[in-house]
């Protein structure tokens, strides 16, 4: 079935750091991935989406390209910021007899120092 | 007032007890989740539904039931509440005019079972 996985946290940074957060997933057929975020108290909200290979989701400095030949989708950043802390989730979407439905990673926390 | 919304947002209850959570959206979509979010599990899903007739088992649907009451409304039970459902509980909503398969979430319901 399908699968994803995602790099344990938390991971730490300092503000204005690099980030990267890996994501691998495992799909039989061809799915959409997208990158969720969970600030502090909140639901999660759709940070970056790709639906085909190659695709590069982008929104708010954070990347992602959508990589079929390694199944990867990892997420980017060049300098992080203080209000970035937060969860980040990596998901993959396959259409199902009736429609998607969507499979999670565990999640990676993210903390920012000022 | 946000799209999708959740009640309670906090409930204490104990073992034994029934318990239902409620969602209702405004955005028009068909579809309708409910997830359950656990420290290092990321979010699995328990029920969904793609139209007021149509319900659905997902990954941990043991304990739980659903009622979709209209469009708009989506409900899930907890007929006798345990510990181990002490968690954080997400509806969420997808437009099947997307072929994505991008969620909209509620800002969620934390659940403790004593």
């Amino acid at each position: 079935g399908n699968s994803v996985t995602q790099m344990e946290g938390p991971v730490t940074l300092s503000e204005e750091a690099f980030l990267t957060i890996n994501c691998t997933y495992t799909a039989t057929g061809y799915p959409s991935l997208f990158w969720y975020v969970q600030y502090p108290g909140e639901g999660l909200q759709l940070l970056l989406k790709a639906t085909k290979a190659d695709d590069k989701g982008s929104n708010k400095g954070f990347e992602a390209t959508y990589r079929k030949e390694t199944t990867s989708f990892h997420l980017e950043k060049g300098s992080v910021q203080v209000s970035d802390s937060a969860v980040y989730f990596c998901a993959l979407s396959d259409r199902n007899t009736g429609g998607f439905k969507t499979i999670f990673g565990a999640g990676t926390r993210l903390f920012v120092k000022a | 007032d946000a799209d999708v919304t959740q009640t309670p947002r906090n409930r204490i209850t104990k073992t034994g007890k029934r318990i239902m959570l409620e969602c209702s959206q405004t955005k028009g979509h068909d579809r309708m989740y409910w997830y359950r979010q656990d420290p290092g599990l990321g979010l699995r899903l328990i029920y969904y539904s793609f139209d007021v007739k149509d319900i659905n088992k997902g990954e941990i649907s043991d304990g739980y039931s659903v009622s979709r009451q209209a469009q708009a409304k989506f409900s899930l039970s907890l007929e006798s509440a345990i510990p181990n459902q002490t968690a954080l509980y997400f509806c969420a909503t997808s437009d099947e005019n997307r072929e994505t398969g991008e969620l909209f979430f509620g800002e969620g319901s934390r659940l403790t079972v004593l």
